[in-house]
């Protein structure tokens, strides 16, 4: 009973790279998001989908795009990293009122 | 815009004594949850209240929904330093996405 698997779960990259943060989750949820979180901070929304399909922003989109690629995946790409995307990133499903279920993280260093 | 506040935005007790941390907003959401984060760990689910007034209990950890179901509260009796973390509340209207607090650091001193 994995729950929500995401990898790598620690990245290095230099200015300007590309990546692709995978994320897969094996309880049939509809719904999941990426977040990111800054040192001491809460959570913030960069991508949601509702359904396979379908994306959404969040409130800090620019410099990611997203792939619902199934109703298991969502994926995160950064396109060109920027130092600003130094984070960790979280991957989470969840069902109307039964509450998320979130992945260990992914602890990126964009240098 | 931040629907969801929480207070207080930092908390530091001694063991054993009770706390009650608050999560308001203006708006009406048809469940709401809590979570809790350990450093270097994702949120995990707490519990998930959906009836305006319902009240849960998860050992020393009571959770309410308000009435009108705006807000909710997680009072903890006699802490301990295992109850260290990050505190989330959540909420979700409907079937739109989840829209996460601003975060109670919660810290026990032994």
């Amino acid at each position: 009973n994995a729950g929500v698997t995401q990898t790598p779960k620690f990245q290095v990259l230099k200015t300007g790279q590309s990546m692709t943060l995978q994320c897969a989750q094996d309880m049939n949820h509809n719904s999941m998001y990426w977040y990111r979180q800054d040192p001491g901070m809460g959570l913030r929304l960069i991508y949601y989908s509702a359904s396979e399909g379908t994306t959404d922003k969040g409130e800090v989109p620019n410099g990611y795009n997203v792939s619902r690629l199934n109703k298991r995946e969502f994926s995160l790409r950064l396109e060109s990293a920027a130092p600003s995307q130094t984070s960790v990133y979280f991957c989470a499903s969840s069902e109307w009122r039964v509450g998320a279920f979130f992945g260990q993280g992914t602890r990126l260093t964009v240098v | 815009t931040q629907l969801l506040e929480q207070s207080p935005q930092f908390l530091s007790i001694q063991e054993g004594e009770n706390l009650t941390v608050y999560c308001n907003s203006s708006s009406v959401f048809s469940s709401l949850q809590w979570y809790r984060q350990e450093p270097g760990e994702g949120p995990v689910l707490l519990v998930t209240v959906v009836t305006g007034g319902e009240v849960k209990k998860l050992k020393r950890l009571t959770f309410q929904f308000g009435d009108a179901r705006k807000d909710s509260s997680l009072h903890i009796t006699a802490a301990q330093p295992g109850d260290t973390g990050l505190y989330l509340c959540a909420g979700a209207r409907g079937n739109e996405k989840l829209t996460f607090g601003t975060g109670t650091r919660l810290t026990i001193i032994p």
